[in-house]
């Protein structure tokens, strides 16, 4: 069973500051993913990194893939309101029986206060 | 289109009884998924689907059956709900594990 170990599980934060959410698992993954997800809806796709070292940047959130593809990271700056959620990565397995299955991590509650 | 589509939104089981959660597509999405969510424990992958006629385990596939007779529907049954089953459940659809997943609005279940 592969496992994503994701960390804060929550953060509250002030508007304006920077944070770093990890993801981290011994296990290789094909591509990792990161959701968003709102209260009563389903998760909804931020960015897919597929290739190890790989950095994504979508406005203020900057993605990273680890070299080995077994970790990764969201980083937000200048955190908004507007960001607060539940953040969400999720591992596509690489291959054996892990193949065909998505795992996804914990979860991060993040608050923005105004 | 209408994406992914879940029925019902919410239910409210006994212990013991069965019913059949709804899950559809029209994106023609070969690959299909089950999850459960609950707090503090992300997503859990309770069965999948890589096309019509072929389904396989996920991380928590007991007291659940599935089935996939079409593209578009991928039925999740619970055979004898138990208070462990009170959980949100979402289905989700893509072209495979490595693409974007659409996700369903979820259904939330509670069972007594």
């Amino acid at each position: 069973t592969q496992l994503l170990e994701q960390s804060p599980q929550f953060l509250s934060i002030q508007e304006g500051e920077n944070l770093t959410v990890y993801c981290n698992s011994s296990s290789v993954f094909s591509s990792l993913q990161w959701y968003r997800q709102e209260p009563g809806e389903g998760p909804v796709l931020l960015v897919t990194v597929v290739t190890g070292g790989e950095v994504k940047k979508l406005k203020r959130l900057t993605f990273q893939f680890g070299d080995a593809r077994k970790d990764s990271s969201l980083h937000i700056t200048a955190a908004q309101p507007g960001d607060t959620g539940l953040y969400l990565c999720a591992g596509a397995g690489a291959g054996g029986t892990s193949y065909g299955k998505l795992t996804f991590g914990q979860g991060t509650i993040l608050t923005v206060h105004p | 289109n209408a994406g992914v589509t879940q029925t019902p939104k919410f239910q409210v089981l006994k212990t013991g009884q069965s019913m059949t959660l709804q899950c559809a597509q029209d994106m023609n999405h070969e690959y299909m998924s089950w999850y459960r969510q609950d707090p503090g424990m992300g997503l859990r992958l309770i069965h999948y689907s890589v096309g019509a006629g072929i389904t396989d385990q996920g991380e928590v596939p007991n007291g659940y059956n599935v089935s996939r007779s079409t593209t578009e529907d991928f039925p999740l049954r619970l055979l004898s709900a138990a208070p462990s089953q009170t959980s949100v459940y979402f289905c989700a659809s893509s072209r495979g594990p490595i693409y974007e997943q659409y996700f369903g609005p979820g259904t939330r279940l509670t069972v007594t």
